[in-house]
Order: C-alpha cells, then sequence, then structure tokens
C-alpha cells in the first residue's frame, strides 16, 4: 500500500510563480525525501529532511514537516521552466529499511 | 563517475521466458533496491537489500528474485514473466551504514523499460 500520498496529482503555473506540493504519510518515519523525475528518467534526490527536523532550505527549495500531522510541503520559488517534471516524495521507516514512494505530483512550468 | 547502471535499458519479451536485468553501482553502497513505476501508481519498492547476502522484500516483490552476492551488483530475476509486469524498472543505491540504520539519499539508475507479451 502507498504510504505517501501526494497533493495535488498536477499544478500548472506561470513561470516566476511559486510552487507548493503536499506529502502526507501514515506511520512514524526516520526521514522524508523528495526527488525530482523529468519524464521516463531516473530520479534525482532533491532533498532530505529528518524526523527531528521542522525545516530545511536548499536553493530555491524549501521542505517543511509537521510529524504530528504526518505531512510535508515542498515549496519551490520563482519557477522556471526547467522545474517541469514530476515530483516524489518517499519515506523511510523507522525501524525498518522499506522506502514508500507517494503517487507524485506532476508539475507545469507556464512561459 | 559515480552512477548506477542498468542493463538492457529496454527489453521486449513473450510470457514465461526467464529474464535478468542487471544492476551495478561502483559508489560502494552498502543499501540497493529495485522499484517498478507504473502510471499513477507512483513506484513501489519490490526488494531491497541492506549487504552482500541480506535482502528483503519491499511491497510488491511477487513474481520476482534478486541476489546480492556482491556489494556493487544487484540483479532483479523474473522466472517467468507475465504481462502484468509489463513496466518501467528502477534500480538504486544508497550509502548507509548499519544494520538497523535506515536508507538516506538514494542513486537511481537510469530505468528499465520492459514489456511482456
Amino acid at each position: 500500500s502507498q504510504q505517501g500520498e501526494e497533493d495535488p496529482q498536477a499544478l500548472s503555473i506561470q513561470e516566476g510563480e511559486n510552487a507548493t506540493m503536499n506529502c502526507s504519510y501514515k506511520t512514524s518515519i526516520n526521514n522524508l525525501q523528495w526527488y525530482r523525475q523529468n519524464s521516463g528518467r531516473g530520479l534525482v534526490h532533491l532533498i532530505l529532511i529528518r524526523s527531528n527536523e521542522r525545516e530545511k532550505h536548499s536553493g530555491r527549495l524549501r521542505v517543511t514537516l509537521d510529524t504530528s500531522k504526518k505531512s510535508s510541503s515542498l515549496l519551490i520559488t520563482a519557477s522556471r521552466a526547467a522545474d517541469t517534471a514530476s515530483y516524489f516524495c518517499a519515506t523511510a521507516y523507522s525501524s525498518a529499511s522499506k522506502i514508500i514512494f507517494g503517487s507524485g505530483t506532476r508539475l507545469s512550468i507556464r512561459p | 563517475e559515480a552512477q548506477v547502471t542498468q542493463n538492457p535499458r529496454y527489453l521486449i519479451t513473450v510470457t514465461g521466458k526467464k529474464l535478468t536485468v542487471t544492476c551495478s553501482q561502483n559508489m560502494n553502497h552498502e543499501y540497493m533496491s529495485w522499484y517498478r513505476q507504473d502510471p499513477g501508481l507512483g513506484l513501489r519498492q519490490i526488494y531491497y537489500s541492506m549487504n552482500v547476502e541480506v535482502t528483503d522484500k519491499g511491497d510488491v516483490p511477487e513474481g520476482y528474485k534478486v541476489s546480492r552476492k556482491e556489494k556493487r551488483n544487484f540483479p532483479l530475476i523474473l522466472e517467468s514473466p507475465s504481462p502484468n509486469q509489463t513496466s518501467l524498472y528502477f534500480c538504486a543505491s544508497s550509502p548507509h551504514l548499519g544494520q538497523s540504520a535506515n536508507a538516506d539519499t538514494q542513486y537511481f539508475g537510469p530505468g528499465t523499460r520492459l514489456t511482456v507479451l
């Protein structure tokens, strides 16, 4: 079963705007990661946030984690055409090394 | 160059004909994993391995086998492929250490697109 559920499934915004996507999960986690995938290619790691962290930044990316609500959000600021891709969250269980991916958010940036 | 390689990249086969998809990483990573990706379902973990000779089932292991005889290689075996195994397959590795540690950042291979007729 899918642990990570992402919202929205698809998002289309104007270049320069900010994009926010959310991920919810069901059980306790050790860490949560966000990945990007360009059409049919391998996934590229963007950022990892551990369960004892609340917010993390990397360039134009900002990730938050709320363990009480079992949710995370990824914010991409000042979006560019090159940000067009699918974005996935992935959670690592606290007590095992299974990795669960969400179904992803398809982000389209309009010029 | 640090990378995860998969072969073949594309494969069309017929039901019941055994096949192996190879995965190799040159980063001395301990953790390796196989995923399948299907439209609308995201990535689902098939099997993972925390070290040589240590493998465990993911969420969708039925119909697949793996082995981890060497640290760098983690082949995926389909003994008797069926059409419902038509999918895009990804291998990934990560450097985490320790039997109780969780996987950290994963590095993905380019994918293998498998069609079973």
